[in-house]
């Protein structure tokens, strides 16, 4: 089946610190959101990328999508406590239709 | 801005019981995904609809159905639970362009004892 995987699993840092998480699909997809969600909350859409090869930028977050649009990265700068939360990649597989299936997750905290 | 609205916002059942999520989109919206996320897990796709159509079935067992209705508000029925089933609920919805962003609700929290 069509399998979304993220690592790590979990990652500590002090603030200031930078910070990537990496996601891998098992198929190609035609695109791939980022997510994030503090505790208690529910999933936010940070972004979404469709070219192959595509970099975008929000501020300290940046945002990657492969080649061959089988994997995806968010690298965060400089940690803030902010930015705590589990942040999950979600892509739509080529002839998946709609569905959009989420990435197991990289929860992040940060420490003063 | 208006948001997804899901209700119940808790949910306590016996198991065998049946519970009835549901989910009311964002004006517009015409898709709504369903998912399932147990503690500390990743949220797994049940099941959405597209223009009051079901549009894609993920993992969603039998015992589960759901609808979307002429309003755009759909439902998620779930019968014979299990202490398995407890978990946060999810719905999402999307507007009328394709493959764009999900937003979801504050979710149901079911428990089932």
């Amino acid at each position: 089946g069509q399998q979304v995987m993220q690592i790590p699993q979990y990652q500590h840092v002090q603030e200031g610190e930078d910070f990537t998480t990496y996601c891998n699909s098992s198929t190609t997809l035609s695109n791939i959101q980022w997510y994030k969600q503090r505790p208690g909350g529910h999933p936010v859409f940070l972004i979404q990328l469709v070219k192959s090869g595509e970099v975008k930028k929000q501020k300290r977050l940046t945002f990657q999508f492969g080649e061959a649009k089988k994997n995806s990265s968010l690298h965060i700068t400089a940690t803030q406590t902010t930015d705590v939360g589990t942040y999950f990649c979600a892509g739509r597989h080529r002839g998946g239709g709609n569905k959009l299936t989420f990435g197991t997750g990289t929860q992040l905290k940060v420490e003063l | 801005a208006a948001g997804v609205i899901q209700s119940p916002r808790h949910l306590i059942k016996e198991k065998r019981e049946t519970a009835t999520l549901k989910c009311y989109p964002i004006p517009r919206h015409d898709t709504v995904y369903w998912y399932q996320q147990g503690p500390g897990q990743d949220p797994q796709f049940l099941i959405s609809f597209y223009e009051k159509m079901q549009s894609d079935k993920g993992s969603i067992p039998d015992r589960f159905s759901a609808q979307q209705f002429s309003d755009y508000h759909s439902e998620l029925n779930m019968s014979s639970l299990e202490l398995g089933d407890s978990a946060l609920y999810f719905c999402a919805s999307s507007p009328p362009e394709r493959n764009t962003e999900a937003f979801f609700g504050q979710g149901t929290r079911l428990t089932v004892v």
